[in-house]
């Protein structure tokens, strides 16, 4: 299993565009890079998958470079809604098992 | 669409004493899920159903964790003896069979709030 970091924290002001890193070193070839947010008292919400270049959804864009060892979330003008926890996670093509890391705890300020 | 739905969503136990958590999921959905997620981390897979059958059951504490979905649908995990330790949120989260990387049909419900005093 990809082991993956990113920030245990982050502080954004509504309006302005976060961008959340996640480092995934030992990615495989057949991996996924998926993010999921968590809201409290709810359980993770998919967001966004991706495997090379750029995704972008209604949510989301996710960036992830030639070498696949990191990839970036980016939320476009946050609101104070988007206030929770953003996971990062290496999938494997044909599992059906997600390993949730500790996340990164986004906090939008007013 | 229902999503997956779970009960209770608050449960207060006294260590020793034993809980059991309900879970239905989505309806077609073969796949199902049971999360452990302690305060402060991620969620973590405790045993994975496909229709009746477990496919993964390697993290759930066998000796005092037991969970079932007899008929391919509803699941029960159940806790007995509980300890300070299982104070947690249980997760159920339901799938289709062999969706891959295409993972959007793996839908959470909102959990079970177990505290143990």
């Amino acid at each position: 299993l990809a082991k993956t970091t990113q920030p245990i924290s982050m502080d954004s002001y509504e309006g302005q565009e976060v961008n959340i890193t996640c480092s995934h070193n030992n990615i495989a070839t057949n991996d996924y890079i998926t993010w999921y947010q968590q809201f409290p008292s709810q359980g993770p919400r998919f967001i966004i998958q991706g495997y090379k270049t750029k995704v972008t959804n209604e949510v989301a864009s996710l960036f992830i470079p030639a070498d696949r060892k990191s990839s970036t979330l980016s939320l476009p003008r946050v609101s104070l809604s988007d206030t929770a926890v953003y996971y990062c996670l290496v999938v494997l093509t044909g599992a059906n098992n997600l390993f949730f890391g500790t996340g990164t705890r986004l906090t939008v300020i007013p | 669409e229902a999503g997956v739905a779970q009960s209770p969503r608050y449960k207060i136990i006294e260590k020793r004493q034993s809980v059991a958590f309900w879970c239905n999921p989505i309806s077609g959905h073969a796949t199902l899920y049971w999360y452990q997620q302690i305060l402060g981390q991620g969620p973590k897979l405790l045993i994975q159903f496909q229709n009746n059958g477990v496919v993964d059951d390697s993290q759930l504490p066998k000796d005092r964790f037991s969970a079932e979905r007899l008929k391919g649908v509803d699941s029960t995990l159940k806790i007995q003896p509980a300890k300070l330790e299982d104070s947690a949120v249980y997760l159920c989260a339901s799938s289709f069979p062999g969706q891959g990387k295409h993972l959007y049909g793996y839908t959470f419900g909102s959990g079970t709030r177990l505290t143990v005093v």
